[in-house]
């Protein structure tokens, strides 16, 4: 079942520009991950933020996580039209381990 | 890094006849693989888990008669729909989680339509 939502559910920016998607979830969580999907192709994993951290960055990627409020946000600084993708946040918490998708992120670069 | 390769990337089959998806972990041993479905715009949906050595556990609402899961090895889980529908058309995915890492690595899906 899909653990919460994404917001906005699109997005449309010019390359240069920031572009922050939001995620929220339901239960306790050992970690939250991003992904990221390519029209029609599989996931790549973009970074992962245990439950115990608030914030952490790879390249032009900034995650942030409040567990209070059960959310999570992605920043992609200075984008460009090669960031074009769908953005998925995803749970991973007990049981099984298995991962529980956000509803995505669709978004656009315009170059 | 590790790697878990799909096949076949697309398939157009009739109704009525089975599809055979297949999932291989290439430079890990995977012994529990995840398949999920994904409907255009939309997210993914766990279908089921596949365990090596034993039967997989569907997700409520998957019948397990329609998707059957096989994990005979620890690098390969195939997912067969069979009887497919134009209903099953849809994107199916496998993931598996690398001994020892906390992030997961996808197939690279498989488009199915059922015509």
């Amino acid at each position: 079942s899909q653990q919460g939502e994404e917001d906005p559910q699109a997005l449309s920016i010019q390359e240069g520009e920031n572009a922050t998607m939001n995620c929220s979830y339901k239960t306790s969580i050992n970690n939250l991950q991003w992904y990221r999907q390519n029209s029609g192709r599989g996931l790549v994993h973009l970074i992962l933020i245990r439950s115990n951290e608030r914030e952490k960055h790879s390249g032009r990627l900034r995650v942030t996580l409040d567990t209070s409020k059960k959310s999570s946000s992605l920043l992609i600084t200075a984008s460009r039209a090669a960031d074009t993708a769908s953005y998925f946040c995803a749970t991973d918490g007990d049981p099984g381990n298995m991962l529980t998708f956000g509803g995505g992120t669709r978004l656009m670069v315009k170059p | 890094g590790a790697v878990v390769s799909q096949h076949p990337s697309r398939v157009i089959c009739k109704s009525g006849t089975s599809v055979k998806i297949e999932c291989r972990s290439l430079d890990f041993q995977a012994t529990t693989m995840f398949w999920y479905r994904q409907f255009p715009k939309q997210s993914l949906m766990l279908m089921a888990t596949s365990n090596e050595g034993s039967k997989a556990t569907y997700e409520q609402g998957v019948e397990k008669d329609k998707f059957l899961i096989n994990h005979a090895s620890l690098t390969l889980s195939t997912l067969t729909v069979t009887s497919a529908h134009p209903e099953d058309s849809s994107f199916y995915i496998c993931s598996a989680r690398p001994y020892l890492t906390v992030y997961y690595t996808f197939g690279s899906g498989t488009r199915l339509t059922v015509v």
